[in-house]
């Protein structure tokens, strides 16, 4: 089945334990994304990743880390987490736009909810 | 710089009734256009897309959507609501330049059927 997972699905930490939730995708997607959603900001692009090795910021990076060393995988590391990083994150995946300008959708994971306290 | 606007916060229709959400967006060029659906502790589906060609577009779930340049609009449109309909939508824009995969979010449309 074409999917994305995430782990863990619930995650209750403390201010300053690092920490990384994974993602993995099994659709051979160049693209993957991650996202924090926030109750009245809908959802905000932290990085995103055009292929292995390659990432960018997204809207709101400050205080999360990425890396992508295989296709497949896009782990989110936050180092020293703070309680303003309280949220459910998403993690998203798609197939890069045709050169036609064809563009695809993104398939979301079922999301994290991390606390941090 | 580029927005998202999704004025309604909550919308309350009616089951069998009408129903149009709307979406502004400020975006230098044509955009990618996304609108998305999120049942209650669900992630997100994809319900239409548009780039290019045919400004009104089909989704799924009977859902449609209109682009209109001219507006900077993509409102979402379904003629008749069923009770499963009741979710929260996002419509989102992403960056149709070469060499980035930014995408931004409006903050969401939160909707209610009454049977």
């Amino acid at each position: 089945e074409a999917q994305v997972t995430q782990n863990p699905r619930y995650l209750i930490t403390v201010t300053g334990k690092k920490l990384t939730v994974t993602c993995s995708q099994n659709m051979n997607h160049e693209y993957m994304s991650w996202y924090r959603q926030d109750p009245g900001l809908g959802l905000r692009q932290i990085y995103y990743s055009m292929n292995v090795e390659v990432t960018d910021k997204g809207d709101v990076p400050e205080g999360y880390k990425v890396s992508r060393k295989e296709k497949r995988n896009f782990p989110l590391i936050l180092e020293s987490p703070s309680p303003n990083q309280t949220s459910l994150y998403f993690c998203a995946s798609s197939l890069r736009p045709s050169s036609g300008g064809q563009t695809y959708e993104q398939y979301f994971g079922p999301g994290t909810r991390l606390t941090v306290t | 710089a580029q927005s998202v606007t999704q004025p309604d916060i909550h919308i309350t229709v009616s089951e069998g009734a009408s129903l149009e959400l709307r979406c502004n967006y400020s975006y230098g060029a044509t955009p990618y256009l996304f609108w998305y659906v999120q049942s209650p502790g669900q992630g997100l589906q994809l319900l239409l897309k548009y780039f290019s060609g045919d400004t009104l577009v089909q989704g799924i779930k009977g859902f449609e959507a209109e682009f209109k340049r001219s507006q900077s609009s993509f409102n979402l449109r379904k003629p008749s609501v069923h009770w499963s309909d009741a979710a929260e939508y996002f419509c989102a824009v992403g960056s149709s330049t070469p060499g980035t995969y930014k995408y931004i979010f409006g903050t969401g449309t939160r909707l209610k059927v009454l049977a």
